[in-house]
């Protein structure tokens, strides 16, 4: 199967600038993640999609962060206006239930947000 | 609240040598724990899960609960072992997951 394609791979802006992220997830996988890594740290959960409704954005920073799934399949990640500590990379997953309460799992390779 | 502590951020062992990658976390329930592998320049993949109890090229995480630990094991390393290791916990099954903040391990020649 095609995995989790992610746009750009890379993005360098000027803190109080726009940057978006998109995501394709893999075909039929109603969930959809974003997680932010930053350096040094283990990837933390921003939002998480069931089809195109919120399951859980509770360390989504609203304040400037957003994030869409308007047909339940592509999503966007917008961060408006950024941050230097915004700087991390940006992935995607998708993951569908595979029975056995086992869910398949699969990360986009992400997109790395320079800040300065 | 969950959380996952991997207390080696660098971890190098020679080629042949038993490896170990230390994993602890805190959650008062009955967590699913998981670890994942990202070799170089290549995506975040799984490793293995604990419910599996399975054998993952050659390595092996038993869940211990009165220690609440997960550590990663192998007995002979190899080079093409080199990568970074998260360890993550999930209480819905897999559905999200904390990640821990990870261990380069660096398996010289």
């Amino acid at each position: 199967e095609a995995g989790v394609a992610q746009s750009p791979r890379y993005k360098i802006i000027e803190k109080r600038q726009s940057v978006a992220f998109w995501c394709n997830p893999i075909s039929g996988h109603a969930t959809l993640y974003w997680y932010q890594q930053i350096l040094g740290q283990g990837p933390k959960l921003l939002i998480q999609f069931q089809n195109n409704g919120v399951v859980d954005d509770s360390q989504l920073p609203k304040d400037r962060f957003s994030a869409e799934r308007l047909k339940g399949v592509d999503s966007t990640l917008k961060i408006q206006p950024a941050k230097l500590e915004d700087s991390a990379v940006y992935l995607c997953a998708s993951s569908s239930y595979r029975g056995r309460g086992h869910y398949g799992y699969t990360f986009g390779s992400g997109t790395r947000l320079t800040v300065v | 609240a969950q959380r996952v502590t991997q207390p080696e951020k660098l971890l190098s062992v020679f080629k042949g040598a038993p490896v170990e990658l230390k994993c602890n976390y805190s959650y008062s329930g009955s967590p699913e724990l998981f670890w994942y592998v990202q070799y170089s320049r290549q995506r975040l993949q799984l490793l293995l899960r604990h419910i599996s109890r399975e054998s993952i090229k050659g390595f092996t995480a038993d869940l211990n609960k009165g220690e609440t630990s997960f550590h990663l094991k192998k007995p002979f390393a190899q080079e093409e072992d080199s990568a970074m290791y998260y360890c993550a916990l999930s209480v819905n099954y897999g559905q999200n997951f904390v990640f821990g903040p990870g261990t380069r391990l660096s398996v010289l020649p």
